[in-house]
């Protein structure tokens, strides 16, 4: 099994609805993060998490919402999708150790119509 | 302002060849660096790392160079393999400095694709 869960892996969603993406992890780590990949664009952070108290917006958070369930689970919702929405989206975990190496999930194709 | 760039969308190797992928950055607070590998449907992988106190670390037939002078880093694969045909993605953080700046900026990606 992975160490870095993602569900759904594919997923398509007209404009307006809400939809949630979740993550769930075995590696033990205190931090989780939310990216967005466009083509062309690289990884973008949307929201990151140092431990389950703690929820900080990044770099382009406008339009999603986190809930940090457990150490293990971390939620994206995007409460009224929207067309430029459309991306791939991966969740990472780290530990707290000097190297912030993160290990991602599979990813989840969103589409929006 | 992109702060971690790799100004090649794309590069072309042949098989038992040098490949070098290149990153600039811009930040003088990042002190520590990363590369990660994509293929498709998959999530990013990590390949090799290196702190800014040092100049060159190695892994196999990977290894990564540092020029801080000239907020250069480069990786290198050798010999390449088609197995290595992906996405690399360069990636920084400001780890000394703690808490969020120790969050990685990564860089767009360079495609590689290594011929038979």
């Amino acid at each position: 099994d992975a160490d870095v869960t993602q569900t759904p892996r594919n997923r398509i969603t007209k404009t307006g609805k809400r939809i949630m993406l979740e993550c769930s992890q075995t590696k033990g780590h205190d931090r989780m993060y939310w990216y967005r990949q466009d083509p062309g664009l690289g990884l973008r952070l949307i929201y990151y998490s140092f431990d389950v108290k703690d929820i900080n917006k990044g770099e382009i958070s406008d339009g999603y919402s986190v809930s940090r369930q457990a150490q293990a689970k971390f939620s994206l919702s995007l409460e009224s999708a929207i067309p430029n929405q459309t991306a791939l989206y991966f969740c990472a975990t780290s530990d707290n150790g000097q190297k912030n190496i993160q290990y991602f999930g599979a990813g989840t194709r969103l589409s929006v119509l | 302002d992109q702060q971690v760039k790799q100004n090649s969308p794309s590069l072309s190797v042949q098989e038992g060849r040098i490949s070098i992928l290149n990153c600039d950055y811009t930040n003088s607070m990042f002190d520590y660096f990363l590369w990660y590998k994509k293929y498709p449907a998959e999530g990013p992988t990590f390949l090799i790392s290196i702190s800014s106190i040092k100049d060159k670390n190695e892994d196999g037939r990977f290894t990564v160079f540092l020029n801080k002078s000239a907020k250069h880093l480069s990786l290198h694969i050798v010999p390449s393999q088609p197995g290595d045909s992906a996405v690399y993605f360069c990636a920084a953080s400001a780890l000394g400095y703690g808490g969020s700046q120790g969050n990685l900026i990564f860089g767009k990606g360079t495609k590689l694709s290594v011929k038979p």
